[in-house]
């Protein structure tokens, strides 16, 4: 199956520091999706993003297809963005697979 | 609201017991997911049904059962069999064209 390989594994950044979090993939995916998960564990669409570029605030996503790989990009970055970022994909008809994550620590 | 649900969202389990979690949905979504989540580590399938009356294993599978009777529901049962159940317990859903997937709050599964 497709391996998802996310980096960095740990990220502590000052509050108002932007941040670049990268997600490769072994193999081309027709579905991406970028996931927060709070420290309660509740997992958050952030972005379904296959393709192209997408912006939701200070968040923004852009995945590479050719390439095979995604990057999600976190802008003024604030405590509440502190948790876990997982990136998932898979290809038609075959399970989502999951990245290990990257874990962010925004300190005040 | 629309949303996913689980339930409950701590439950212990004794030595040799079977529990059920539950999870439904009000999301009219065909497919339903279970999830499993160790401390540190990202989230690995155990089973999916992308139709009511119909379910398919996922990596771990072993020592866990499922059922979807009804679109809205898909219960998870942690058997006997699963010797080391202690963790986070992850339920989603999606569309019939298996793209985003939206899920529920959690179920942490420790044995006492």
């Amino acid at each position: 199956g497709i391996q998802v390989e996310q980096s960095p594994p740990d990220l502590i950044l000052q509050e108002g520091a932007n941040s670049t979090l990268r997600c490769n993939f072994s193999d081309s995916v027709n579905n991406l999706q970028w996931f927060h998960q709070n420290p309660w564990g509740q997992l958050i669409n952030l972005f379904y993003i296959p393709s192209g570029t997408k912006q939701n605030g200070r968040l923004s996503a852009t995945t590479v297809a050719t390439e095979r790989y995604s990057l999600l990009y976190i802008s003024s970055s604030q405590t509440t963005d502190s948790g876990v970022y997982f990136c998932a994909g898979n290809q038609v008809g075959n399970d989502m697979r999951f990245g290990a994550g990257t874990r962010l620590t925004v300190k005040p | 609201d629309g949303g996913i649900t689980q339930s409950p969202k701590y439950l212990f389990r004794k030595e040799g017991q079977n529990v059920t979690l539950s999870c439904e949905q009000n999301l009219n979504h065909d497919a339903m997911y279970w999830y499993r989540q160790d401390p540190g580590q990202g989230l690995r399938l155990i089973y999916y049904s992308q139709i009511v009356n119909d379910f398919q294993k996922g990596d771990i599978a072993e020592g866990y059962s499922v059922s979807r009777e009804k679109k809205e529901s898909f219960p998870l049962t942690v058997t006997s069999a699963q010797k080391n159940p202690t963790a986070f317990y992850l339920c989603a859903s999606s569309g019939s064209g298996q793209e985003t997937q939206y899920f529920g709050p959690g179920t942490r599964l420790l044995v006492l």
